[in-house]
């Protein structure tokens, strides 16, 4: 009984390549998010969506772009990717925006080369 | 701009010890502070939520404080297990918190020796 759900959980890739991780949650939840971990272990949040609206959009390069298709799902597509961009990304969702406790999938380890 | 302070050493204790592990954020008393435990190669897991207007929290062995004075929050696991072993991040909103905007601490790594 998977919560959140996350696919590729390992991408390697090259620079200047295009890829997209896809997320779903089957908690019935509002809110969805992605955050990207990097190898310093800051966990930082980039996007939320709220019943698929763009709720919160942080200060990330415009190569990252979301899309939440229906509320279950938040895909996060990034173009021309980066040696930077190497990062582990976690996709969390929660029962709507506020105080409530956020449930983190297993993450996607982005390696760039 | 908001901060969270957590301890980047590792914390060592001996198993059935309390390990105390310490946040402390910047700027104004968010509205409440959420503690989530991370283990390798896994996302976070929601432990505790503590408000402002609440000074202590527990959950099993788990005890959470909120400190506006100090501003701080203590995390707290007693009779602690080799199985407590795990990294634990501390997150307060951002602004008024209605968005659902975290933000992290660097974490906390525990460990516990049999």
């Amino acid at each position: 009984d998977t919560a959140v759900s996350q696919t590729p959980k390992y991408l390697v890739t090259q620079m200047g390549n295009d890829k997209s991780i896809k997320c779903e949650q089957n908690l019935g939840h509002d809110t969805m998010y992605w955050y990207k971990q990097d190898s310093k272990k800051f966990l930082k949040i980039m996007f939320s969506y709220n019943n698929k609206e763009l709720i919160i959009n942080e200060t990330v390069p415009n190569r990252f772009s979301p899309k939440s298709p229906d509320k279950a799902h938040l895909n996060l597509h990034i173009n021309s990717l980066e040696l930077g961009d190497s990062a582990v990304y976690f996709c969390a969702s929660s029962q709507g925006q506020g105080s409530y406790e956020q449930y983190f999938g297993p993450g996607t380890r982005l390696t760039v080369t | 701009s908001q901060k969270i302070e957590q301890n980047s050493e590792a914390l060592n204790i001996q198993e059935g010890k309390t390990a105390t592990l310490t946040c402390n954020y910047t700027n104004y008393s968010p509205a409440y502070l959420q503690w989530y435990r991370q283990d390798p190669g896994r996302g976070p897991v929601f432990l505790l939520l503590i408000r402002e207007n609440e000074k202590e929290k527990r959950k099993e062995r788990l005890k959470v404080t909120f400190d506006t004075t100090l501003k701080q929050s203590l995390f707290h696991i007693t009779a602690s297990q080799p199985a407590d072993s795990a990294t634990y991040l501390c997150a307060r909103p951002d602004g008024s918190g209605n968005t659902g905007k975290l933000i992290f601490g660097q974490g906390t790594t525990l460990q516990v020796k049999p």
